[in-house]
């Protein structure tokens, strides 16, 4: 799996678009760009991924760069449940790979 | 709702007990996947199947024993646990081990053990 560098926490107003940055330099060609979350206690959620082109869906849009070294998940509209850990993560699939989180952003959302 | 159920939520087991983990997915998936989360800790895979057999075992004590009877439950069998068990459990499931590019895969809420 490719290194992913995300920073350790970010903080973002209720009602705001909460923009988190993953740099993935070393993904190699066949490798997805996957973002999870975690909120405290429960298990991780998928939210969105892609390979090449920008995706979005009813939780969020992924924006990833031309030559696909980083990537940002937007949460367009935050409320006070997206307060969570996310984790950006590449790999080709999870079936043939072991997952490894890693330490993720924490994103607090702020009333 | 993830689309896969676990229970116990919370399992409090001493040490000499034999428990069980439950874990069933209504997604269509033919690969389930056993992961323990332990404080400050990566996730660590545990057990893989596909198609209700088993495909990897990474290095676990055989205190835990899994069971796939069919391609939609799997369960994690308990026994003689000690103390530094106590995690959270997840489950996971995802259409195919060997699947396309961009296979995702779906967790569960996970149950928390605590071993006492």
């Amino acid at each position: 799996d490719a290194k992913t560098t995300q920073p350790p926490s970010m903080d973002c107003a209720e009602g705001r678009a909460a923009n988190l940055p993953c740099n993935h330099s070393t993904i190699s060609g066949n490798e997805y760009v996957y973002w999870y979350r975690q909120i405290h206690s429960q298990g991780p959620q998928y939210i969105i991924h892609g390979l090449k082109n920008n995706e979005t869906n009813e939780m969020a849009s992924l924006i990833i760069t031309e030559d696909r070294k980083s990537s940002t998940l937007i949460l367009p509209h935050a409320t006070l449940r997206d307060t969570a850990v996310y984790y950006c993560i590449a790999l080709t699939n999870f079936g043939n790979e072991k997952l490894t989180f890693g330490t993720g952003t924490r994103l607090t959302i702020i009333p | 709702e993830t689309g896969v159920t676990q229970t116990p939520r919370h399992l409090v087991m001493g040490m000499t007990n034999k428990k069980s983990l439950k874990c069933e997915q209504h997604l269509g998936h033919n690969a389930m996947y056993w992961y323990k989360q332990s404080a400050k800790k990566p996730l660590e895979l545990m057990f893989v199947y596909n198609f209700k057999e088993q495909t990897e075992n990474n290095s676990v004590p055989s205190r835990f024993s899994p069971e796939c009877p069919n391609s939609s439950h799997l369960f994690l069998h308990l026994h003689t646990l000690q103390p530094e068990d106590s995690a959270l459990y997840l489950c996971a499931s995802s259409q195919d081990r060997q699947g396309a590019l961009g296979n995702t895969i779906y967790f569960g809420e996970g149950s928390w053990l605590t071993v006492v």
